[in-house]
């Protein structure tokens, strides 16, 4: 695939429901992020991982948000017992490498709604 | 509270005009870089700026960093409403980026 995919694109869940959130980067990029995005709002940085590992996780915003990336490459956002406040669009990211002189390529988001 | 703030919050304009929109902090970064972003996409990157009072320009768009690295400008000559859309800056310190809440700007034919 030429970009950064993200599956599903929508999802609905109910109040108290566990989701994930799975996103593809480019094959080859190292660093991967994790974006929460508001109606009417910037991304809010969630967590970065070089690698495997979570490079930086301080935009997580409470310990129902868990983030993996085992293998390196695809990375999955896992929310439990969701809440109404969680509905936003949460956008993946890649780049070559980490650091901010690097292009980030972004997918195209998956609109999470918990009703 | 927003680690970069971006005004004006929403524009609109009409096709021609000439437009500026601002992005300011009181951190200094290591780089900043703007992005556009449509409904329904993820942000795509328009430049990234890096020394204290850079200036790049891309066609009619021309972006500036401030002095001290903590604000940026975005001035855009005769929009076009093909330039309709939400323009993000984002701030790197170490290695991750914080982003603006953004300006939308919407031309009219």
């Amino acid at each position: 695939g030429a970009g950064v995919s993200q599956t599903p694109s929508n999802k609905v869940t109910e109040k108290g429901k566990y989701v994930e959130l799975r996103c593809d980067p480019i094959s080859g990029h190292t660093a991967l992020y994790w974006y929460r995005q508001s109606l009417g709002q910037g991304p809010e940085f969630l967590i970065y991982f070089q690698g495997t590992g979570a490079a930086d996780d301080s935009g997580l915003p409470n310990d129902r948000f868990f983030a993996v990336r085992p293998e390196g490459s695809v990375s999955t956002l896992k929310i439990q017992r969701t809440e109404r406040g969680d509905s936003a669009v949460y956008l993946c990211a890649s780049s070559l490498v980490s650091g901010g002189y690097n292009e980030q390529f972004f997918g195209p988001g998956t609109r999470l709604t918990v009703l | 509270t927003q680690l970069l703030e971006q005004s004006p919050q929403f524009l609109s304009i009409q096709e021609g005009e000439n437009l500026t929109v601002y992005c300011n902090s009181s951190s200094v970064f290591s780089s900043l870089q703007w992005y556009r972003q449509e409904p329904g996409e993820g942000p795509v990157l328009l430049v990234t700026v890096v020394t204290g009072g850079e200036v790049k320009k891309l066609k009619r768009l021309t972006f500036q960093f401030g002095d001290a690295r903590k604000d940026s400008s975005l001035h855009i000559t005769a929009a076009q409403p093909g330039d309709t859309g939400l323009y993000l800056c984002a701030g790197a310190r170490n290695n991750d980026m914080r982003f603006g809440a953004g300006t939308r700007l919407t031309v009219k034919p």
